[in-house]
């Protein structure tokens, strides 16, 4: 079953902007976490946000966790041609198990 | 360099076949998961382990099952392969604790059933 929900499926933005993508779910959850996935290839850990924090940095890249909105969000500041791929968001609510969503494709043309 | 090894990128098959996907992983972790991924479907999660010779089903393990005797190696086995499970696979490790460091993922297989 899915948990995780990302918004939007697609985005496309030229290098430099920034990009934001949501992700909603639905039960409660221990922490919640993003990754990236170029294409065809495995997935690699972004970055991860526990339930009772709001807010993280990491670079480039800042989550914010809202529990009462079951929501997420990954902003990936001064995008560039490199940060192409897919984004996506996984909850783990019970021990070591992450569930994934559907993931957002972002192309960031140069 | 800490990593999950998938023993091979691309796999074909033929209708029937038993075949065996294998994943090592030199991290010493006790957990490892396989999970198939399909355009717009995501990852779902086949089976899991949480130690040597453990096995829990996941969201969609029909058709599967899975063999895990020693702790860095997790092998997932299609019984008799269909072409609804040409797909790609994917293998992760993590240690133990909640998710809560994140997972290490192979480069996956991508397994075309004819």
């Amino acid at each position: 079953s899915q948990q995780g929900e990302e918004d939007p499926q697609a985005l496309s933005i030229q290098e430099g902007e920034n990009a934001t993508m949501n992700c909603s779910y639905k039960t409660s959850i221990n922490n919640l976490q993003w990754y990236r996935q170029n294409s065809g290839r495995g997935l690699v850990h972004l970055i991860l946000i526990r339930s009772n924090e709001r807010e993280k940095h990491s670079g480039r890249l800042r989550v914010t966790l809202d529990t009462s909105k079951k929501s997420s969000s990954l902003l990936i500041t001064a995008s560039r041609a490199a940060d192409t791929a897919s984004y996506f968001c996984a909850t783990a609510s019970s021990y070591g198990k992450l569930t994934f969503g559907q993931g957002t494709i972002l192309t960031v043309h140069p | 360099d800490v990593k999950v090894t998938q023993s091979s990128r691309y796999l074909v098959k033929r209708t029937g076949e038993k075949v065996f996907l294998e994943c090592v992983q030199d991290m010493d972790h006790e957990n490892m998961f396989w999970y198939r991924q399909d355009p717009g479907l995501g990852l779902r999660l086949i089976y899991f382990s949480y130690d040597v010779k453990m096995k829990e089903k996941g969201d969609i393990p029909e058709g599967y099952s899975v063999s895990r005797e020693k702790k860095e190696r997790f092998s997932l086995i299609l019984e008799s392969a269909s072409t609804n499970q040409t797909s790609m696979y994917l293998c992760a490790s993590s240690s133990p604790g909640q998710g809560g460091y994140g997972y290490t993922f192979g480069s996956g297989t991508r397994l075309t059933v004819v």
